[in-house]
């Protein structure tokens, strides 16, 4: 199965700086066509996750451009500029290349 | 609008078996896939398993013994079944819409299942 590390665990930040995030494959997420298929998500307390980056890269439909994916291989990146109160929460990482699908543990974005 | 929503049995006997409908509206079954999700209390997310537009499954190696994942194309309906629960399998159970390149894109509400005697 593909592992995937996320860190840091939990992120405090001050509203309007900038969060990275972190996701790491224990194995290549590149398939045999040359596509990458690793998503992000938010979920606010309460909820179900949101998509917000599909295939490293793409945001999905309504996701603002303070989000942006980048990545490959096995290290994958979520930066958010700007950081505002609507953006905390606990932020995933998925691979759907491999079967299992597989989950990162979790980042949670709190204020600092 | 596309929508899934959960329903379960909300407290299962350990031993006894799990069965969760997944009610979606705004796709069909026959063009996309659904996939099922769980999440214990205050913990992260495992992918259990898939069902594709074509009836086709992927499952979870870890749990490919007791899960089965069916559909009705013409009642919107897909359905999960998870046999002899123990106390671990306490989570919430999400179904999500499937298909590449975005994988799961909307989500269900979730249904809290607790494996209790």
């Amino acid at each position: 199965d593909a592992v995937m590390t996320q860190t840091p665990l939990s992120l405090p930040v001050s509203l309007g700086d900038q969060a990275s995030i972190s996701c790491r494959s224990s194995q290549s997420l590149e398939n045999s066509n040359g596509n990458t298929y690793l998503n992000w998500y938010l979920q606010k307390p309460g909820q179900s996750p949101q998509l917000l980056i599909y295939r490293v890269s793409n945001r999905f439909s309504g996701v603002l451009d303070r989000f942006s994916g980048s990545g490959s291989g096995t290290d994958f990146t979520l930066k958010i500029s700007r950081v505002e109160a609507e953006d905390l929460g606990v932020y995933f990482c998925l691979q759907v290349t491999h079967v299992p699908y597989t989950f990162g543990g979790g980042t949670k974005l709190e204020i600092k | 609008q596309v929508q899934l929503k959960e329903s379960g049995p909300g407290l299962v006997a350990p031993s006894q078996s799990l069965s969760i409908t997944c009610t979606v509206s705004g796709f069909s079954l026959t063009s996309y896939g659904v996939s099922w999700v769980r999440q214990p209390p205050g913990k992260g997310l495992e992918w259990l398993g898939v069902i594709w537009g074509d009836g086709s499954t992927n499952y979870h190696s870890a749990l490919i013994s007791r899960l089965s994942i069916s559909k009705d194309n013409s009642k919107s309906q897909v359905f999960l079944k998870l046999n002899s629960l123990q106390t671990d399998d306490t989570a919430t159970y999400y179904c999500a819409k499937e298909k590449l390149p975005y994988a799961m894109d909307y989500w269900g509400q979730g249904t809290s299942v607790t494996v209790s005697s």
